[in-house]
């Protein structure tokens, strides 16, 4: 049972504009999320989080917003540039999870010059 | 230096046969996971270690079992081995002693397995 999903596979930008990757979850308990960035044959990096009590957290080009209401959270990277082309995952725990992450399948993201 | 090593990083063995996979971590952190990524991408939590202390134990067959001889290690070691486990298996760890849970996770490169 997935409780984090992207349907969004993937996701073509040009460079210097907006990409936008979206996220929704199913469990209320839910409290922390987090995205992170894959590159090919390596683990995933951590990108940026959010706390359930917060709707947006800012770092440079990298903005996650919350919408705790519509169980759904989106990246905003602006400008977009061809080094941010991976695949991000979002992922969430919730209290008492034995910090376990529960991650979405993931949106691949290609940003072209 | 990595931070989070895995070795070995590539594994193709037949169907049947027992293999381990190790990590290794030197961040200091206190818990320690598996992370399997199937072919459908999707990556699912195995096991969690805090401080050597299974903490977490999803519904894993249990030809499957994690070995965490110190804070800095836990290895993963699979017996009879199906064709179905062919997948990427990351190791992660992080930092949770001090009760703030931030959920950040530093992973490995990834082992990737392939049973014929």
């Amino acid at each position: 049972d997935q409780q984090v999903k992207q349907n969004s596979p993937s996701l073509s930008v040009q460079e210097g504009r907006i990409s936008i990757l979206n996220c929704d979850y199913t469990n209320s308990m839910f409290d922390y999320f987090l995205w992170y960035k894959k590159y090919p044959a390596e683990g995933p990096t951590f990108l940026i989080s959010i706390s359930s009590i917060k709707d947006k957290n800012e770092d440079g080009r990298f903005t996650v917003f919350l919408n705790k209401s519509a169980k759904h959270l989106s990246l905003h990277i602006v400008p977009s540039q061809p080094g941010d082309s991976a695949v991000y995952f979002c992922a969430a725990s919730a209290p008492n999870s034995g910090y376990a992450l529960n991650f979405g399948k993931g949106t691949s993201l290609l940003v072209t010059p | 230096d990595t931070a989070v090593s895995q070795t070995p990083k590539y594994l193709v063995t037949q169907m049947g046969n027992d293999k381990s996979i190790k990590c290794e971590q030197n961040l200091g952190h206190d818990t320690m996971y598996w992370y399997k990524q199937d072919s459908k991408k999707f990556l699912k939590i195995m096991f969690s270690y805090n401080n050597k202390e299974l903490i977490i134990n999803e519904t894993v067959p249990n030809r499957f079992s994690p070995k965490s001889p110190d804070k800095a290690h836990l290895n993963l070691h699979i017996n009879s081995l199906e064709l179905g486990d062919s997948a990427v298996y990351f190791c992660a760890s992080s930092l949770t002693g001090t009760g703030i849970n931030t959920g950040e996770l530093f992973f490995g490169e990834g082992s990737r397995l392939t049973v014929l």
